[in-house]
């Protein structure tokens, strides 16, 4: 069965640093979304993207934040300048064409920002 | 604008007990709604969704939810718990915008905790 698949699984980094988190949707899947979810906290929408532009972002994903789909696969969530508050679990999504399609979630990149 | 509101961040049920999650939603336009669940330090995995067909859905697991328009509510149900249903359980509310892309806005979650 298809998935979504997320690297790195965990990612340390330094405040400050720079992070890139990236993702592999689903083969034939055209939209992909970011959330979050800070520890005990509930999963947040961060971005919608389709056809190589932002179709929705959230007030959380501020100028630090940017996404690109650099190939045919990959997708990834970039952040400029690691701040504390930036440590959560980072879950790539993606879903197919047509109305009610659920959105599939890959397994999440924890990020520690020390 | 949508949301949706899960009551009780944590139930406790017996095992072989009947599971009882509650979930309200609100939304301007016909919701798609969807319970998810996540295992610990697991990524999220659909249960089952509503999209305006039949009102009482069926899913994995032995799950079931049943969407109520005159309540708005979306209430996931187990007839007996086993121990491995203890998780986390995020009931979910998604619109689809004209651009073709979805929003999914998530409740604050519920822990199942199963007692033996």
């Amino acid at each position: 069965e298809p998935e979504v698949t997320q690297t790195p699984s965990h990612q340390v980094t330094q405040m400050g640093q720079e992070v890139i988190l990236r993702c592999v949707p689903i083969s034939n899947h055209l939209y992909f979304y970011w959330y979050r979810q800070i520890l005990g906290q509930k999963v947040e929408f961060l971005v919608s993207f389709y056809n190589n532009e932002i179709s929705e972002k959230s007030e959380i994903f501020d100028d630090q934040f940017s996404v690109e789909r650099p190939d045919g696969s990959n997708f990834t969530l970039k952040i400029r300048s690691t701040k504390l508050e930036d440590s959560a679990m980072y879950f790539c999504a993606s879903s197919g064409q047509g109305t009610g399609n659920e959105q599939f979630f890959g397994p999440g990149t924890r990020l520690t920002v020390l | 604008a949508q949301s949706v509101t899960q009551l009780g961040s944590h139930v406790s049920v017996s095992e072989g007990a009947l599971v009882l999650l509650r979930c309200n939603y609100s939304s301007s336009v016909p919701p798609y709604l969807f319970w998810y669940v996540q295992y610990p330090n697991q990524g999220l995995q659909l249960l089952l969704k509503y999209t305006s067909a039949a009102t009482l859905v069926k899913g994995i697991n032995g799950f079931e939810a049943e969407f109520k328009k005159s309540e708005t509510s979306f209430h996931l149900t187990k007839p007996s718990a086993h121990m491995s249903d203890a998780a986390e359980y995020f009931c979910a509310v998604s619109s689809s915008y004209s651009g073709g892309y979805q929003k999914v806005t998530f409740g604050t979650g519920t822990k199942l905790q199963v007692i033996p």
